[in-house]
């Protein structure tokens, strides 16, 4: 079964500093990965999604994620935080096993300091 | 304009009274996804449907049905609701899993 692991349930970062936030994923098949954001009391808003084209994907707001099969990783980087970029942010996959249900990592909290 | 819509945005229900949510969507997406987000957690995976297959998580509680009469309409009927069932319910669509999903505002539930 396909699963998520989100290293740090919270980052704090100055603006304008570099925003890190890492994900691993397990699963059998080549999977599909995924970023969501979500602001408080909203829905999901889906930031980037790996689909097996370029390991290195481009999403909205500034964020992009390498896919590193060999670390079977896809970390979520942005050169340069603003404050609206506080919110939780959850890493997800999804594969055919399982007719493409999308598992969520635990997710993290951005705290973006003046 | 948007594409998936959850109503009511927030439910207050008494314990044990039967509810129902709906989720309605424009995209025409053949899966549709309920999941279950309690504070400061992950959404948990409640069921999807793809097209009309229905696929129920090994741990979802009996409590919980849904219904997918079309495309467009999907349900969460929760039929006794407890305490432990107050939480945020989201419902999201994707065109077949590959591409992400798109989510609802989601429904608060409260249970009193």
């Amino acid at each position: 079964a396909q699963s998520v692991t989100q290293l740090g349930s919270h980052v704090s970062v100055s603006e304008g500093a570099l925003v890190l936030l890492r994900c691993n994923y397990s699963s059998s098949v080549p999977p599909y990965l995924f970023w969501y954001v979500q602001y408080p009391n909203q829905g999901l808003q889906l930031l980037l999604k790996y689909t097996s084209a370029a390991t290195l994907v481009k999403g909205i707001n500034g964020f992009e994620a390498e896919f590193k099969k060999s670390e079977t990783s896809f970390h979520l980087t942005k050169p340069s935080a603003h404050m609206s970029d506080a919110a939780e942010y959850f890493c997800a996959v999804s594969d055919y096993t399982g007719g493409f249900k999308t598992i969520f990592g635990a997710g993290t909290r951005l705290f973006v300091k003046a | 304009d948007a594409m998936v819509i959850q109503n009511p945005r927030y439910q207050v229900t008494q314990f044990g009274k039967p509810v129902t949510l709906s989720c309605s969507q424009t995209l025409n997406h053949n899966v549709m996804y309920w999941y279950q987000q309690k504070s400061s957690q992950a959404p948990k995976l409640l069921f999807h449907y793809y097209d009309k297959d229905f696929n129920n998580e090994a741990d979802t509680p009996d409590n919980f049905q849904s219904r997918r009469p079309n495309t467009s309409f999907c349900f969460l009927d929760i039929r006794s609701p407890g305490l432990g069932d107050a939480a945020m319910y989201l419902c999201a669509t994707s065109r077949d899993g590959t591409m992400g999903a798109f989510f609802g505002q989601g429904t608060r539930l409260t249970v009193v």
